[in-house]
């Protein structure tokens, strides 16, 4: 069935460094790319999203990056702060006689002070 | 402005009996979701609503039923609980399909 596989599952960080995350996506259909941030017993929240007739997107120090040949597609965080250490979701939507969305299955981001 | 507001935030049922988790928002936001989210696979679609008085299933809809009479509410049924069904839930509202979403605080649901 569909799919969304993401990596790394947990990565650790030093203050100021950069992250990515990537992930992969199964359905070539899928044309809306969501990224969440939940942090410890919160709700999910939306940092990032990129549509299907995009490249690229950024927001500060907040990037995402979409390759849909590949079906593959990213999350940059540059200049990592402690506050960015939470739970990272991607996800991949489409909307074809029908609404579905698979996320992946987090990447816990560490990053060390 | 509460955004949307998920009732129990938690509960304990033993197998077999029934419950109904409340979803409200007040963003007059068409479309509301239902996911749950269990350790290690992120979140999965139950069941969503394009409108009120319309529902369609999602990935992961068998043993759950859902209502929209209202366009603020969301109700989420359990008719038998079973302990599979242990998980937090979380309800969602968007102002459209393929937009941002917005969480509620989640309802962590033991079924034993």
């Amino acid at each position: 069935g569909e799919n969304v596989e993401q990596h790394p599952s947990t990565l650790s960080v030093q203050e100021g460094d950069s992250a990515v995350i990537k992930c992969t996506y199964s359905d070539s259909a899928s044309n809306y790319f969501p990224w969440y941030k939940q942090e410890l017993g919160k709700r999910p929240q939306l940092i990032i999203d990129i549509r299907s007739n995009v490249g690229e997107k950024k927001d500060q120090r907040i990037a995402v990056t979409l390759n849909k040949t590949a079906k593959h597609f990213s999350l940059h965080i540059t200049e990592t702060q402690p506050e960015d250490s939470a739970v990272y979701f991607c996800a991949a939507s489409k909307w074809t006689g029908g609404f579905k969305t698979i996320f992946g299955a987090g990447t816990r981001l560490f990053v060390k002070a | 402005n509460a955004g949307v507001t998920q009732t129990p935030k938690f509960r304990v049922l033993k197998t077999g009996q029934s419950m109904t988790l409340l979803c409200a928002q007040d963003m007059n936001h068409e479309y509301m979701y239902w996911y749950r989210q269990d350790p290690g696979m992120g979140l999965r679609l139950i069941h969503y609503s394009v409108g009120e008085g319309t529902t369609a299933k999602g990935e992961v809809p068998d043993g759950y039923n859902v209502s929209r009479l209202k366009k603020q509410n969301f109700l989420l049924g359990l008719e038998s609980a079973a302990p599979s069904q242990t998980s937090v839930y979380f309800c969602a509202s968007s102002s459209s399909l393929n937009t941002e979403a917005f969480f509620g605080q989640g309802t962590r649901l033991t079924v034993v």
